[in-house]
């Protein structure tokens, strides 16, 4: 069982709205909490981290939230522009040192105009 | 900087053959990783190094997978032979040992095909 479960699997929206990228895991202890983005035929790229004891984390239009007590994380998107169209990636890092990770199989979102 | 390097870009073998993916790493940097994505399995973390030494190599599926790091510009990872179950695209990434939060800079990937 994948112990990082994101959802939704896609997503379409249209440009200039606002979405919200969901990331449950049962992962505990961990060491902190990242979202990636990743354009097509391309490596990821970190938008956040977070550890365990941090609420929130922004990056411009992207908010990244994480419940540590229910053990979810999202990704809030704010008026989502046509770059935004990519996979969006939850990598969960345990022990301490941070370097084994769990990850999530990714969001599809695609904004059209 | 031009970030991580990765070569070849894409690469088309025949089952049995030998497979070799090479990376260099940001200048600086003393951690590298190796990770795997399918459609299916998503991103795998294969391998990673610290000052060239290898860690952690419970990610690679099989002894027909080795990963060397000679020095701290150039690691490879061979496959050895391949499988038709190898097609995958082929991540490499580096980061500083400043912190297990610091952010892990990922290279384009080699999408590899095994026919």
């Amino acid at each position: 069982k994948n112990q990082v479960e994101q959802s939704p699997q896609s997503l379409i929206i249209l440009e200039g709205k606002n979405c919200t990228l969901q990331c449950n895991y049962t992962v505990s202890p961990f060491s902190n909490l990242r979202w990636y983005k990743q354009d097509t035929g391309r490596g990821p790229v970190s938008l956040t981290i977070m550890t365990f004891s941090e609420n929130t984390k922004s990056n411009g239009r992207y908010t990244a939230t994480l419940d540590a007590d229910t053990k979810q994380s999202s990704l809030h998107i704010t008026a989502s522009q046509l770059s935004d169209s990519a996979s969006y990636i939850c990598v969960v890092s345990f022990p301490l040192t941070g370097n084994q990770f769990y990850f999530g199989t990714g969001t599809s979102l695609t904004v059209i105009p | 900087d031009a970030g991580v390097i990765q070569s070849p870009r894409h690469e088309v073998t025949e089952m049995g053959q030998e497979v070799t993916l090479r990376c260099k790493p940001i200048s600086g940097h003393d951690y590298l990783f190796w990770y795997r994505q399918t459609m299916m399995r998503g991103l795998e973390l294969l391998i990673y190094f610290n000052n060239n030494v290898p860690i952690d190599d419970s990610g690679m599926p099989e002894d027909r997978f080795s990963a060397k790091m000679p020095n701290a510009s150039f690691s490879t990872l061979k496959i050895q032979p391949s499988e038709p179950r190898d097609s995958a695209v082929y991540f490499c990434a580096s980061r500083t040992s400043g912190g297990h939060t610091d952010t892990q800079y990922f290279g384009p990937g080699t999408r590899l095909t095994v026919l």
